[in-house]
């Protein structure tokens, strides 16, 4: 069975700080996808990124990056500088192909204090 | 383009009274899912389409809950005799399933928060 742990339920930040959001997943597939979403106050779920199993490169767009390792079956997040914009709850999520329904972590929710 | 848009919004029922929820997924995406987001219990699968049949179910927590797509497009989630502990928001996402094993993103949409009095 699948399943993703997000062990952090709530983080608060003073702005500008940088803050790492924690995933840790399990399955027995050797052909998954990992997600982060983001849901903003406003309800509607955000993708940010995707990662297949078999690509283990780290990925940094702009204030966010994200670890992925296998070793530790983990896929972490981390906001650089964060803003009081980027105050959401934030989902981990795992899937073992295409056309297969997301299994989500219990989500991260972050406020980030001016 | 349009993305997933979901009706109602919000809808407010008394407890035993039967709803349904729609999802109108983006056009051309022939895959279509169902989750709910209750506090405390994060993001839950309930069904999949794909086309007009579901081949995964599994996530549907009792025979209180069923669901339907027509025309390979919309879709209806219908919940009989609600109960307290169905309040939650109803998220539909829908994809375009593309070439075999490649990932195709869930696009969601807005959500219908239910509340069951």
């Amino acid at each position: 069975a699948q399943k993703v742990t997000q062990a952090q339920t709530e983080i608060s930040v003073v702005e500008k700080e940088d803050v790492t959001l924690d995933c840790v997943y399990e399955t027995r597939d050797t052909t998954y996808y990992l997600f982060w979403y983001k849901q903003p106050p406003s309800g509607e779920l955000v993708f940010l990124i995707r990662r297949n199993s078999f690509d283990e490169q780290n990925e940094i767009s702009g204030r966010y990056s994200w670890n992925f390792q296998k070793s530790t079956s983990s896929f972490n997040f981390t906001i650089t500088a964060s803003q009081v914009v980027d105050s959401a709850v934030y989902f981990c999520a795992l899937s073992y192909s295409g056309n297969t329904p997301l299994v989500f972590g219990k989500g991260t929710r972050l406020s980030v204090i001016a | 383009g349009a993305g997933v848009s979901q009706s109602p919004s919000n809808k407010v029922t008394e407890k035993g009274k039967d709803v349904e929820l729609r999802c109108d997924p983006i056009s051309g995406h022939t895959a279509l899912y169902w989750y709910r987001q209750s506090l405390g219990q994060g993001l839950e699968f309930l069904i999949y389409f794909q086309g007009n049949s579901a081949p995964d179910k599994s996530g549907l927590p009792s025979d209180r809950f069923s669901a339907e797509r027509t025309g390979g497009s919309v879709s209806t989630l219908t919940i009989q005799r609600t109960q307290q502990e169905d309040s939650a928001v109803y998220l539909c996402a829908s994809s375009y399933p593309g070439l075999v094993g490649a990932y195709n993103e869930q696009f969601f949409g807005p959500g219908t928060r239910l509340t069951v009095l």
